[in-house]
């Protein structure tokens, strides 16, 4: 069974641009979540989606913003990059209560 | 508020030497405590899931165990390869929310 994916891998932006990453969960899961991971910190919860909705957002600014598809993919946008934002940002999807990762993808801000 | 505190933050083992890492959480009312182990640059992978105080789950060398306060992560006879950082999460019934809120993990390095 594929696991979660997640694209691209790499990402590099200057301040000021914008980011779109792209998740596709596991078959049959219909919740996703997104998480940053900054260097030496933990992962903070940024935004849950479930059956199309967001269903509840963490502590991150309105310029983190993102959707789910009807196929249940999901994508995460980042306007005004700040360098602030560079991190691992991970895709998690679940059906019951065990959320499972995706290999994150690596946004850089220079 | 929610929180989640792991010790100790860097372990370091000899390949064999049995150790546990600690999870001390509080949460309003559990609703799981997770294990996941993560390697350098990659997203975590999902290890156990325990809902209750008095739960025990095992995997190979790996085992986790829950109280009303904390969970700790037992590692019998390590090998080289169990070398990674191991990150806890919790679950919390209150409010509208499925978000984990983690700690900021275990780095382990086992040594042949």
């Amino acid at each position: 069974e594929a696991g979660v994916t997640q694209s691209p891998t790499h990402l590099i932006k200057t301040r000021g641009q914008q980011a779109t990453l792209r998740c596709s969960p596991i078959s049959g899961h219909t919740s996703v979540y997104w998480y940053q991971q900054a260097l030496g910190l933990g992962l903070q919860f940024l935004l849950w989606y479930d059956e199309g909705e967001e269903r509840n957002r963490g502590n991150f600014p309105p310029r983190f913003s993102g959707r789910q598809f009807p196929n249940y993919s999901s994508e995460l946008n980042v306007n005004a990059l700040e360098l602030e934002d560079s991190a691992l940002y991970l895709c998690a999807s679940s059906w019951g209560d065990t959320q499972y990762f995706g290999p994150g993808t690596r946004l850089t801000v220079l | 508020e929610d929180q989640v505190t792991q010790s100790p933050e860097a372990l370091r083992l000899q390949e064999g030497e049995s150790s546990s890492l600690n999870c001390s959480y509080t949460v309003s009312g559990l609703r799981g405590l997770f294990w996941y182990r993560q390697d350098p640059g990659k997203g975590p992978e999902f290890l156990f899931t325990l809902y209750s105080a008095g739960e025990e789950k095992e995997k190979e060398r790996l085992k986790a165990t829950l109280t009303k306060k904390e969970s700790f992560l037992h590692i019998t006879a390590p090998k080289p390869e169990d070398s990674a950082t191991y990150l806890c999460a919790v679950q919390d019934y209150g409010g509208a929310t499925n978000k984990l809120i983690f700690g900021t993990g275990t780095l382990l390095a086992v040594q042949p």
